[in-house]
């Protein structure tokens, strides 16, 4: 059966202080994994798609790589507005989304 | 409009009622997806349209729920006799294609059944 689990479930970090968060996946071949940003009362916001061990997307304060295994969302020196829900997606071919339960990010000032 | 729509926003309800959410996807999207999404979890897939059919509905939860989507457009979720358990907020998504495309959301329709 196809899982997402992402870790940590919360991560609290200062302004300006780097850190990853984690998305491994089980699918039976791999078509894309997708990263999203929710901010509360809101709908997933999306980020970046990722279809290839290796592939690395950039976008301001964020970077995605991925493995065979697992995907990084790595950010660097993060402001208070970065804070939000992320989650991440797999996608298996001819199959649906399937998302992990997310990562809440406080960034404090 | 420039994203995906959701009508209402809110809805509470009470237990044994009947609702319906609608969605209006991006326009020139031909794929549409419904999720539900529990609070501290993230979506979870319901049903996916390709045109007006519905090309998968394997997630429906049970024969209380159903979605149309007539014109290849706009969709509706149907929800008969509503339970307590089906309180959660309901996400649209919209797609330029099929699966595995980009799905782009709508802010949902959180649902309350008292």
């Amino acid at each position: 059966e196809d899982q997402v689990t992402q870790s940590p479930e919360a991560l609290r970090l200062q302004e300006g202080e780097s850190s990853s968060l984690n998305c491994s996946y089980t699918v039976s071949g791999l078509r894309g994994l997708f990263w999203y940003r929710q901010d509360p009362g809101k709908g997933p916001e999306f980020l970046f798609t990722l279809y290839s061990a290796g592939e690395e997307k950039e976008k301001e304060r964020l970077k995605a790589t991925l493995t065979k295994k697992e995907s990084f969302l790595h950010i660097t020196a993060p402001k208070p507005e970065d804070s939000a829900t992320y989650l991440c997606a797999a996608n298996n071919y001819g199959q649906n989304f399937v998302f992990g339960p997310g990562t809440r990010l406080s960034v404090l000032p | 409009g420039a994203g995906v729509s959701q009508t209402p926003s809110n809805k509470v309800t009470e237990k044994g009622k009947y609702v319906e959410l609608r969605c209006d996807p991006i326009s020139g999207h031909t794929a549409l997806y419904w999720y539900r999404q529990s609070l501290g979890q993230g979506p979870e897939f319901l049903i996916y349209f390709q045109g007006t059919g519905a090309a998968d509905d394997s997630g429906l939860p049970n024969d209380r729920f159903f979605a149309v989507r007539p014109e290849g457009s706009v969709s509706t979720l149907k929800i008969q006799r509503t339970e307590r358990g089906d309180s959660a907020v309901y996400l649209c998504a919209s797609s330029l294609g099929g699966l595995g495309e980009t799905q782009y959301f709508g802010p949902g329709t959180r649902l309350l059944v008292l």
